[in-house]
């Protein structure tokens, strides 16, 4: 089974500023996918951005930007020039290939933009 | 494009009482997600379908939750009868399977408290 694990519970930036996230996951699997969700004060799960972990290059959109690291099974988040609409719980998420596409969650990182 | 619809959005109920939840996914999607999402236990995947048939509904609580899917348009989950630790956020999410890691998309969430 897969699992991924957000050692970060809390974290603050101050805006304008640079945040890096934390995830990692420990698979068996060679061919998988991974994400990054937002989940703002209305509920609603954003899709952030999507890496294959058979690509090398580091997948972006915007001011996000991840930090695959394949080998140690890492896969950062950085969210650069935080604005106060960043301000959000954060999730992982792993999904094995081959497979009718589920997701596996980390259990989040709440991130406060302030003044 | 409407994205993925839910209602009601929120819901308070007695516990005895049935409790169903709606999904309308978007359209032309052939994979639906059923997740639950609590303080105490994350996001978890209750049950999927793809093309309208239930693939893995492993993480279905009890015989007290049920969900169906009678066409690519709606899907239901059903609890009868609610208890309180029932209380949670679901989600609907869908995506397309064409492929292998499509991204999932989420709907907005019900609320419901069981009283």
């Amino acid at each position: 089974a897969q699992t991924v694990t957000q050692s970060q519970p809390e974290m603050s930036v101050q805006e304008a500023e640079t945040v890096t996230l934390s995830c990692t996951y420990d698979t068996s699997e060679s061919n998988y996918y991974l994400f990054w969700y937002k989940q703002p004060p209305s509920r609603q799960m954003i899709l952030v951005i999507r890496q294959e972990a058979y690509k090398q290059q580091n997948a972006t959109e915007n001011r996000f930007s991840v930090n695959f690291q394949k080998a140690a099974k890492s896969f950062s988040l950085k969210i650069s020039d935080s604005q106060l609409g960043d301000t959000a719980m954060y999730f992982c998420a792993f999904m094995k290939a081959g497979t009718a596409s589920k997701l596996t969650f980390g259990t989040g990182t709440r991130l406060q933009v302030t003044l | 494009d409407a994205g993925v619809i839910q209602s009601p959005r929120h819901e308070v109920t007695e516990m005895g009482q049935e409790v169903t939840l709606r999904c309308k996914p978007i359209s032309g999607h052939n994979s639906l997600f059923w997740y639950r999402q609590t303080m105490m236990r994350g996001l978890e995947l209750l049950i999927y379908f793809n093309n309208n048939v239930p693939i893995d509904d492993s993480g279905m609580p009890e015989d007290r939750f049920s969900a169906k899917m009678p066409n690519a348009s709606f899907s239901t989950l059903k609890i009868q009868p609610s208890e309180p630790r029932d209380s949670a956020v679901y989600f609907c999410a869908s995506s397309l399977r064409q492929g292998e890691g499509n991204t999932i998309y989420f709907g907005e969430g019900s609320w419901l408290t069981v009283v």
